[in-house]
Formats: C-alpha cells, structure tokens, sequence
C-alpha cells in the first residue's frame, strides 16, 4: 500500500482564505519535509518537520510522530501559493535521505 | 539562490535513443546524490542514491544498465537514460543534502523534463 497519503487531493481557495493540508504515514519517519511544486515542475523544500511544530512566514507545520501523521497549515493564501505540496518521509537512518513522496495536493488560489 | 543546478532543464529525444542530465551542486559539496523521476500523473520516485567512492544503489524498478550515473566529484552527478522510450517521460530531480543543515533534509534542483517522440 502507499506509505505517504496526502489530503485532500485538491483544494480550492479564494485569496486570503486559510489552507489545511494532511499527510498520513504507514511507517516510522526519521524525517519528514513539505515540498512545493510549481507549475513548472520545480522543487521547492518549505519545511523539514521530523516532529513538533514548525512556522516559516505563512507556513505552519505540525508533525505528531506517534501517530505518523502532519499537517501543512498556510495562512492567508495567495494566488501565488497555487500549486502542488507534496510531503515526503524518509524510513532510513541513511544521512542522504532516502525520501519516499505522496501523491501531493494540488491547490489553487482565486483572487 | 539555487543550491542545486541541473541541465538541461528540458529535453527532448526520439524514441531508441539516449539522453544524460547534469546535477550540479553549488557552492557546496554533495557526497551524496539522489535522483527522482515523477513520471505524468504519478508522484516521485526514487531511481537510485549515489555516493561518491561508494558504489550506487538502484531501487527496484531502475537498473545501472537503463539509468547509468556518474558521480565523479563533490559537485557533480550525471545520469543518463539509454533506449528512451515513452515510459520513461518525465521529470527528473536530483537532491543533494546541504552540509550543516539538519541531517536528511534535501534540497532539489528545477530537474530535467524529459519528452519522447
């Protein structure tokens, strides 16, 4: 089965609305990151998040390690937030990050 | 700034023939390089992790023989996708871990878009 689900699949937002994304794990993370996809294609690291919380700008993330599950809160979205934010797991102790992505949730912003 | 450069960032290639895509790491030495393939409608997969002086280890679906790579310094990975074909369409990311930052944190390039004709 997949070992990284995301929710929901897609989201529609109108611009200043607030976003709240899921990731559910099957197996224990040494490491957890929130990546932002582009339009484009391209990458982009916002969070590294194994456990707790953590805030950057807009973006607040919540890792509660025991029950294998986070959540990416972005606050006052824009339309240029739109796009798709993937959550990927590492399970190895390895120190390159053997990272292992869910299918991402696809959000698009409305002004 | 881009911490990791990769090229070409698209490409295309007719159907049997080989193509080789470039990481490159800026301003800091990767020993360790990861490349991913998001195909369309699929999420990303891992094609194989290199190490420098170490050999490389290739995930289940992907093998040295389709998907050589090279990883000849600290900088620099190279990979190449040999006989093409439409299964192999995609985008392909390179990640490299930043040195100093928390351990397994990867940071990726914009990747390669590979198109088959």
């Amino acid at each position: 089965g997949q070992q990284v689900q995301q929710s929901p699949a897609s989201l529609v937002l109108q611009e200043g609305e607030n976003a709240e994304l899921q990731c559910n794990f099957s197996s224990t993370a040494t490491q957890l990151q929130w990546f932002y996809q582009s339009p484009g294609g391209s990458l982009v690291s916002l969070l590294s998040n194994p456990s707790g919380t953590k805030h950057t700008g807009r973006l607040t993330s919540t890792t509660v390690t025991k029950e294998r599950r986070s959540s990416l809160h972005i606050s006052s979205s824009q339309t240029t937030d739109s796009g798709t934010y993937l959550c990927a797991i590492d399970i190895t102790a390895q120190v390159v990050g053997q990272l292992t992505f869910g299918r991402g949730t696809r959000l698009q912003v409305y002004a | 700034g881009a911490l990791v450069y990769q090229y070409p960032r698209r490409t295309i290639c007719k159907s049997g023939t080989s193509m080789r895509m470039e990481c490159q790491a800026v301003g800091f030495q990767a020993t360790s390089v990861a490349w991913y393939r998001q195909s369309p409608q699929k999420t990303f997969e891992l094609i194989a992790l290199s190490t420098v002086n170490s050999a490389i280890k290739y995930e289940q679906n992907f093998t040295q023989e389709k998907f050589p790579i090279s990883h000849p310094n600290l900088s620099f990975s190279s990979m190449t996708v040999l006989n093409a074909y439409l299964e192999d369409r995609g985008l392909y990311l390179c990640g490299a871990r930043l040195p100093g930052k928390s351990q397994n944190t990867l940071y990726f390039g914009a990747g390669t878009r590979l198109s088959v004709l």
